[in-house]
C-alpha cells in the first residue's frame, strides 16, 4: 500500500519552543491530509484538515494559532505546535489520501511523540 | 458520520478465530464500514472495508448483514500479534471529496499465549 511517513518519531523540547513535525506522502500525490492527536489509551481525535495549496479547515476546539498546519506540496504537510506546553505532550499523527481505487481507505504515517517538559 | 459501537476490550488465546462486532444503526446509503488496527505508538493500518455482504483478505474477514446496521470483523486463528486496538469507522468518502475519518473508543484486544 501507499506510504505515508512523519518526522521526527520522537520530539522532547522545553515549555515555550515551537516544533514542526512533517508528514511525507512517499509514492503518491496526497490532495488532502489529516492531522490527528491521541492520548494515552484514548482514540484519535482530528485536529484538522489540509487541502493542497489551500487553509486547512480545524475541528471545534482546536486552536489554530496554537497548531498552524502548511500544506505546500501534494507530498508535504507540516504541523508546528507554537509555544508548546506539558498539556500539548501528546501522540500526534497525519494521515493522506489521494487515490481513489478504494473509498474510504487512509493511510497514516507512523506517528510522532511530543514531550514538552 | 455515523456513530459506532464497539466492546471495549476483549480476550482471546491463540489460534482462536476472534470475532469484533460493531453496531452502526444510522449508517446512511452511502457509507463504507472500515476497520483499522492499532498497535501502540503506531498509526492506525487499514485492515479490511466493505458495503454489504462479506469481504474477504489475506488477514481478516468482514461480514455485514443485509440491513447493514451492523458488521464483525472476523480474525482467524488469532497470535500475540493481533494485540492491538481495532477500530470500526463508517462514513461516504465519495466522489465529492475526501473527509476524514472519525474514531471511535476501538475495541482492545489481548491475545494471550
Amino acid at each position: 500500500g501507499a506510504v505515508v511517513s512523519q518526522h521526527p518519531s520522537r520530539v522532547i523540547c522545553k515549555s515555550g519552543t515551537s516544533v514542526k513535525i512533517e508528514c511525507r506522502s512517499l509514492d503518491f500525490q496526497a490532495t488532502t491530509m489529516f492531522w490527528y492527536r491521541q492520548f494515552p489509551k484514548q482514540s484519535l481525535m482530528l485536529m484538522a484538515t489540509s487541502n493542497e495549496g489551500s487553509k486547512a479547515t480545524y475541528e471545534q476546539g482546536v486552536e489554530k494559532d496554537k497548531f498552524l498546519i502548511n500544506h505546500a506540496s501534494l507530498t508535504l504537510s507540516t504541523l508546528t505546535v507554537t509555544s508548546a506546553h506539558p498539556e500539548d505532550s501528546s501522540f500526534y499523527i497525519c494521515s493522506a489520501t489521494g487515490q481513489r481505487e478504494r473509498a474510504g481507505e487512509l493511510f497514516f504515517g507512523e506517528g510522532s511523540r511530543l514531550t514538552v517538559l | 458520520l455515523a456513530k459506532t459501537t464497539q466492546p471495549i476490550s476483549m480476550d482471546s488465546y491463540e489460534g482462536q478465530e476472534v470475532n469484533i462486532t460493531c453496531s452502526h444503526n444510522n449508517i446512511a446509503t452511502n457509507d463504507y464500514i472500515t476497520w483499522y488496527q492499532q498497535f501502540p505508538s503506531q498509526g492506525p493500518r487499514f485492515i479490511i472495508q466493505g458495503y454489504k455482504t462479506k469481504v474477504t483478505n489475506e488477514v481478516a474477514s468482514l461480514f455485514i448483514p443485509a440491513d447493514r446496521k451492523s458488521s464483525t470483523l472476523s480474525l482467524p486463528r488469532v497470535s500475540l500479534s493481533d494485540t492491538a486496538v481495532y477500530y470500526c469507522l463508517v462514513g461516504d468518502w465519495g466522489d465529492t471529496g475526501r473527509r476524514a475519518l472519525t474514531f471511535g473508543s476501538g475495541t482492545r484486544l489481548q491475545v494471550q499465549p
